[in-house]
């Protein structure tokens, strides 16, 4: 494709479900971030994978939140028990490829509301 | 205190003037700075990297970056209506990949 596409574009769910997000990166790109966003505030870092390993998890905020990249491509972002907390825009960006590492291109996001 | 700083703004600037928005980081180790636009709803567009000291000039956008400070500053020439968004400052570990920390953005107002 084109950009980074993510699915569902909106998610609205009830506290206490499971809910998965789905990133499609640029064809190409090994590094693919997922980040949330609240109103008001930047991107926050969840997860980093370069290729089908999960290089750095240091910001998933606890095990409610899970992610894979079984094939080094399409990227699901899981979260259980949801909260009311988990409402945000979740991010996916993907780098990589003849453009390099530097630049993180950024889907259009999911926004998750829990109620 | 968070790791990447910002004035939240708003900024406002008249049409045709030089907006100069700044970030402070606190983590020594930082290598790589960047700096993303944020369009009202839309997703972060990247606009400029830097990873030496000094000044780095892209068309109307030049980035400045003082390690000893822990300073990086973003200033857009010639401000465009056009300009006015969500200024996003990013500091990562590594050149070559990996995450990114952000600021939570300074709002910029061009004014006609």
């Amino acid at each position: 494709g084109a950009g980074v596409s993510q699915t569902p574009s909106n998610k609205v769910t009830e506290k206490g479900k499971y809910v998965e997000l789905r990133c499609d990166p640029i064809s190409g790109h090994t590094a693919l971030y997922w980040y949330r966003q609240s109103l008001g505030q930047g991107p926050e870092f969840l997860i980093y994978f370069q290729g089908t390993g999960a290089a750095d998890d240091s910001g998933l905020p606890n095990d409610r939140f899970f992610a894979v990249r079984p094939e080094g491509s399409v990227s699901t972002l899981k979260i259980q028990r949801t909260e009311r907390g988990d409402s945000a825009v979740y991010l996916c960006a993907s780098s990589g490829g003849l453009a390099g590492y530097n630049e993180q291109f950024f889907g259009p996001g999911t926004r998750l509301t829990v109620l | 205190q968070k790791e990447v700083e910002q004035n939240s703004g708003p900024l406002s600037v008249p049409e045709g003037a030089i907006a100069s928005l700044n970030c402070t980081y606190s983590d020594r180790g930082s290598q790589s700075f960047f700096w993303y636009r944020q369009y009202s709803g839309k997703s972060p567009e990247l606009i400029m990297f830097i990873y030496s000291n000094g000044d780095k000039e892209d068309g109307r956008f030049t980035a400045q970056l003082n390690k000893a400070s822990q300073y990086v500053s973003l200033l857009i020439r010639d401000s465009q209506p056009s300009d006015s968004a969500t200024y996003l400052c990013a500091v990562g570990g590594d050149t070559n990949a990996g995450k990114s920390t952000f600021g939570d953005g300074t709002t910029l107002t061009v004014k006609p």
